[in-house]
């Protein structure tokens, strides 16, 4: 099992649209959680923390779930901007080091 | 946030020479800069960690004698790819991290993306 899974995409969705992305981890022992976004040839930018008791950001809402071991990312009125991979990092247990996912990515149609 | 810069950009060098990539933290003192390599469509996976005055630590399958990590300053770690072949062709990049900070946020340089021909 991978240490940080998440559905590669892409999802297309139209603009306007609300989308979800969901990771889950493997390592329960996990404290820090992050999304981050890449766009295509740069490097990843902090979209948000990911706390306990869940954090919105605007039009992004961010979940954790530590008895499933998930995260989810939650963006509302998805604007063409938003197209990029979206990346779920964790912290690996112990450490500062950061496990990333493969990435989830989002294509916003005009 | 915190600014992180790398230089070169990109670099394009011949099979069997040596690249040196520098990551600089701007405007803080990294106690810890890490090092990732990311393929195409692949996601980034952590190469070594370095922290300042003392050896870097690599992760498990990357060559310590190919990958040379050099963490003089608190402000700069250099990444030297030795020997490179094409099969080291990627986008390096670097994050910068400070025990100082409340937070645990890494902070990305833009990358540096290596051509071996």
């Amino acid at each position: 099992r991978k240490e940080v899974e998440q559905d590669p995409g892409p999802f297309n969705v139209p603009e306007g649209a609300t989308v979800a992305f969901n990771c889950t981890y493997s390592n329960s022992a996990s404290q820090s959680f992050f999304w981050y976004r890449q766009d295509c040839r740069k490097e990843p930018k902090l979209l948000m923390s990911v706390y306990s008791s869940g954090n919105e950001d605007g039009r992004f809402t961010a979940q954790l779930n530590r008895a499933s071991q998930y995260i989810s990312l939650l963006i509302r009125d998805s604007k063409l901007s938003d197209s990029a991979t979206y990346l779920c990092v964790v912290n690996k247990p112990g450490t500062y080091k950061y496990i990333f996912g493969t990435g989830t990515r989002l294509k916003v149609l005009a | 946030g915190a600014v992180v810069s790398q230089h070169p950009s990109w670099v394009i060098c011949k099979s069997g020479t040596s690249v040196k990539i520098e990551c600089r933290s701007l405007d803080f003192q990294a106690t810890t800069m890490f090092w990732y390599r990311q393929f195409p469509k692949q996601s980034l996976m952590l190469m070594a960690t370095s922290n300042e005055g003392s050896k870097a630590t690599y992760e498990q399958g990357v060559e310590k004698d190919k990958f040379l990590i050099n963490h003089a300053s608190l402000t700069l770690s250099t990444l030297t790819v030795t020997s490179a072949h094409p099969e080291d062709s990627s986008f390096y990049i670097c994050s910068a991290y400070s025990l100082r900070r409340e937070d645990a946020e890494q902070f990305f340089g833009p990358g540096t993306r290596l051509t071996v021909l």
